[in-house]
């Protein structure tokens, strides 16, 4: 059975820091794994998809990192601002489940000015 | 232009009643899914559904059941609300490969 776990559980930094965000998950055949964002109240936005083939994916300040052999990916935002505060989760997608994600914990991130 | 809507956008009910939550996607996509997140914000999937198959996990209650008059809409439906049922319930729709498009939630309260 697929877990992931999302480390820290709760960040609060400083605006313009860089920061890292964790996820871990324990069955390393996965076909794909996203990171999302969630604002207080409101549904899920996808920030980067990586599939299984892939390193890593970029997009504006973020990146993310995949190391399938040992169940890591890493979140990485960039000169952080205000507006990054929010719920950010990962998912991995098992191939042969259906295409449905399993989540992580979520990591809540408050940026403060 | 809304991707992919959920209705109402807030339910609340009493224990034992029977109650569905509509989903539509204007995306074209083949795939459409309904998820939990219970009050730890943990996301889980419950029904994920093409025209071709429906695939249950298999820790939902028989109480939940999609239903898809067409390829554009997944209703949930609810029967006997329990306590436990409280939640935000999500729908999110995807095609092939592609990412999947989350609604914005449906936030269920049963009393």
């Amino acid at each position: 059975k697929q877990e992931v776990t999302q480390i820290p559980a709760a960040l609060s930094v400083p605006e313009g820091e860089n920061l890292v965000l964790n996820c871990s998950f324990t069955d390393s055949a996965i076909y794909n794994l996203q990171w999302f964002r969630q604002d207080p109240g409101k549904g899920l936005t996808s920030l980067l998809l990586i599939q299984s083939s892939q390193r890593e994916q970029t997009s504006g300040r973020l990146n993310a990192s995949l190391d399938k052999s040992s169940g890591r990916s890493t979140l990485y935002i960039a000169a952080s601002q205000p507006g990054d505060s929010a719920t950010y989760l990962c998912a991995v997608r098992r191939g042969n489940a259906g295409n449905m994600l399993t989540f992580g914990g979520g990591t809540r991130l408050m940026v403060k000015p | 232009d809304t991707a992919v809507s959920q209705t109402p956008k807030y339910l609340v009910t009493q224990m034992g009643n029977d109650k569905s939550i509509k989903c539509e996607q204007n995306l074209g996509h083949d795939t459409m899914y309904w998820y939990k997140q219970d009050s730890k914000k943990f996301l889980k999937i419950m029904f994920s559904y093409n025209n071709k198959e429906l695939i249950i996990n298999e820790t939902v209650p028989n109480r939940f059941s999609p239903k898809s008059p067409d390829k554009a809409h997944l209703n949930l439906h609810i029967n006997s609300l329990e306590l436990g049922d409280s939640a935000v319930y999500f729908c999110a729709s995807k095609k092939n490969q592609e990412t999947q498009y989350f609604g914005p939630g449906t936030r269920l309260l049963v009393l």
